[in-house]
């Protein structure tokens, strides 16, 4: 079975400056999809950033990219120049890639603070 | 401009209650699904469905009834409520056929039971 480890459950950063959220998954796949979403104090999941398993390239969303290391198995997310508005749980999550996959496995969140 | 809308968005149950809540899309997503969220334990897949007529168990079902009549509706019965039922509960829907494509999430219901 498939699983996602946050093992920061919390993190600080100051207004403008760079944090590094990690994500370690365990996975028997060669195939599957990761994903960050962002939940913000009023509960919406929203998608940061989403990376393909097949693709090499790290994916990049203005000022949120990631460090896909498939032979570690790790997926950490970079926010560059942060915000205030980037405050909120972050949540890692993996999906099969198989057809007809239906679930995704969440980790258990990073609460991040945005100092000013 | 709708996606997932869940509701209600707050709900307080007694113990013994039933109750459904409500998830509907109109992205006409094959996929639906219901997840659980409790501190420290990320989301937890209760109840999914890969479309009208057809649904299944995910990891936590207990206590938890789906049914799936359209492809745009799927509630979540709350047979009796107990309180280890009070979480934060999320729909989710994406299309069947796009294996890239990401989970579309109602904005939650907050159940507490008392």
């Amino acid at each position: 079975a498939q699983t996602v480890t946050q093992s920061q459950p919390e993190m600080s950063v100051q207004e403008a400056e760079t944090v590094t959220l990690s994500c370690t998954y365990d996975t028997s796949e060669s195939d599957y999809y990761l994903f960050w979403y962002k939940q913000p104090p009023s509960r919406q999941m929203i998608l940061v950033i989403r990376q393909e398993a097949y693709k090499q390239q790290n994916a990049t969303e203005n000022r949120f990219s990631v460090n896909f290391q498939k032979a570690a198995k790790s997926f950490s997310l970079k926010i560059s120049d942060s915000q205030l508005g980037d405050a909120a749980m972050y949540f890692c999550a993996y999906r099969s890639a198989s057809s007809g996959t239906y679930k995704y496995i969440f980790g258990t969140g990073t609460r991040l603070k945005v100092l000013a | 401009n709708a996606g997932v809308t869940q509701t209600p968005k707050f709900q307080v149950l007694k113990t013994g209650q039933s109750m459904t809540l409500q998830c509907a899309q109109d992205m006409n997503h094959e996929y639906m699904s219901w997840y659980r969220q409790d501190p420290g334990m990320g989301l937890r897949l209760i109840h999914y469905s890969v479309g009208a007529g057809i649904t299944d168990q995910g990891e936590v079902p207990n206590g938890y009834n789906v049914s799936r009549s359209t492809t745009e509706d799927f509630p979540l019965r709350l047979l009796s409520a107990a309180p280890s039922q009070t979480s934060v509960y999320f729909c989710a829907s994406r299309p069947g056929g796009q294996l890239n494509t990401e989970a579309f999430f109602g904005q939650g219901t907050r159940l507490t039971v008392v």
